[in-house]
C-alpha cells in the first residue's frame, strides 16, 4: 500500500536551533517527493520537492531535505529555525508521472520557543 | 507564486441543504484542479481530480452524487456538496497545477473552506 508516515505529530524547538522533521513513505515505483508548509488561514506552500538527481535539495526558507531511497526517507532539515517556521509541515510522494495526485502524510506541528 | 483562491473561508449550514464551494486560479490558468479533504489533525484525502472541461475522477471511496465537482473554465472549479450532514464537516482544500507532464509541474493550494454542518 502507498503511504506517507511523519512519526512526529509534534515537535517543539527553541529560536535558533536546527529542526529535523522525518518523513518515511512506502511506494511501489519511483516517487516524486515533496515537503509543503501549511500557515493558518493559508495555503499550503510547497517548500521543496525531489524527482531525480541530487538526493540533497534545497528548498525555500533555508530548508533542505535529504532523498536516502535505501530507508525510503525523505526528511526536511533547517539549521537555525525562526519563530515565523512554527506551522504545519507536510510531506507528499506522487507518482513520477507528476500527475498530481499526492498522498500526504499526517503532519507534524512545530512549535519555536523564544 | 501562483495564487488560488477558495470562497467562501467559513461555511455553516443546516443539515439537509447543499452548499457551493468555489476555486479559482488568479493568475494562472488550472487544466487540472485537485479537491482534498483535510480532517482535525489529520492528513489532505484527495477527493477527486478534475481536468478542464471533463468529468472528474473521484477517488475511491468517495460519492460522486454527494460532491458535485465542475471544472468549467481554466481558472475555476467548484465542489458542490449536496443534502449536507454533519458528517460531512471538513475542511475542503483544492489546488490547480497547469499540467504539461513535465516534473516541474507544480500543485498551487488555496487556503482551504472550513464547512460546519448543523
Amino acid at each position: 500500500a502507498q503511504s506517507v508516515t511523519q512519526p512526529d505529530i509534534h515537535i517543539t524547538v527553541s529560536e535558533g536551533a536546527s529542526l529535523e522533521l522525518r518523513c518515511n513513505y512506502s511506494y511501489g515505483a519511483t516517487p516524486y517527493l515533496f515537503w509543503y508548509v501549511q500557515s493558518p488561514g493559508q495555503g499550503l506552500q510547497l517548500l521543496l520537492k525531489y524527482f531525480s538527481g541530487d538526493t540533497l535539495v534545497q528548498g525555500i526558507k533555508g530548508f533542505e531535505a535529504e532523498f536516502k531511497r535505501s530507508q525510503s526517507s525523505f526528511n526536511l532539515r533547517k539549521p537555525s529555525v525562526h519563530w515565523s517556521d512554527a506551522a504545519e509541515y507536510f510531506c507528499a510522494v506522487g507518482p513520477a508521472s507528476n500527475t498530481g495526485k499526492l498522498i500526504f502524510g499526517q503532519g507534524t506541528t512545530l512549535q519555536v520557543k523564544p | 507564486g501562483a495564487v488560488v483562491s477558495q470562497h467562501p473561508s467559513r461555511v455553516i449550514c443546516k443539515s439537509g441543504t447543499s452548499v457551493k464551494i468555489e476555486c479559482r486560479s488568479l493568475d494562472f490558468q488550472a487544466t487540472t484542479m485537485f479537491w482534498y479533504r483535510q480532517f482535525p489533525k489529520q492528513s489532505l484525502m484527495l477527493m477527486a481530480t478534475s481536468n478542464e472541461g471533463s468529468k472528474a475522477t473521484y477517488e475511491q471511496g468517495v460519492e460522486k452524487d454527494k460532491f458535485l465537482i465542475n471544472h468549467a473554465s481554466l481558472t475555476l472549479s467548484t465542489l458542490t456538496v449536496t443534502s449536507a450532514h454533519p458528517e460531512d464537516s471538513s475542511f475542503y482544500i483544492c489546488s490547480g497545477m497547469a499540467n504539461t507532464g513535465a516534473p516541474t509541474d507544480t500543485q498551487y493550494f488555496g487556503p482551504g473552506t472550513r464547512l460546519t454542518v448543523l
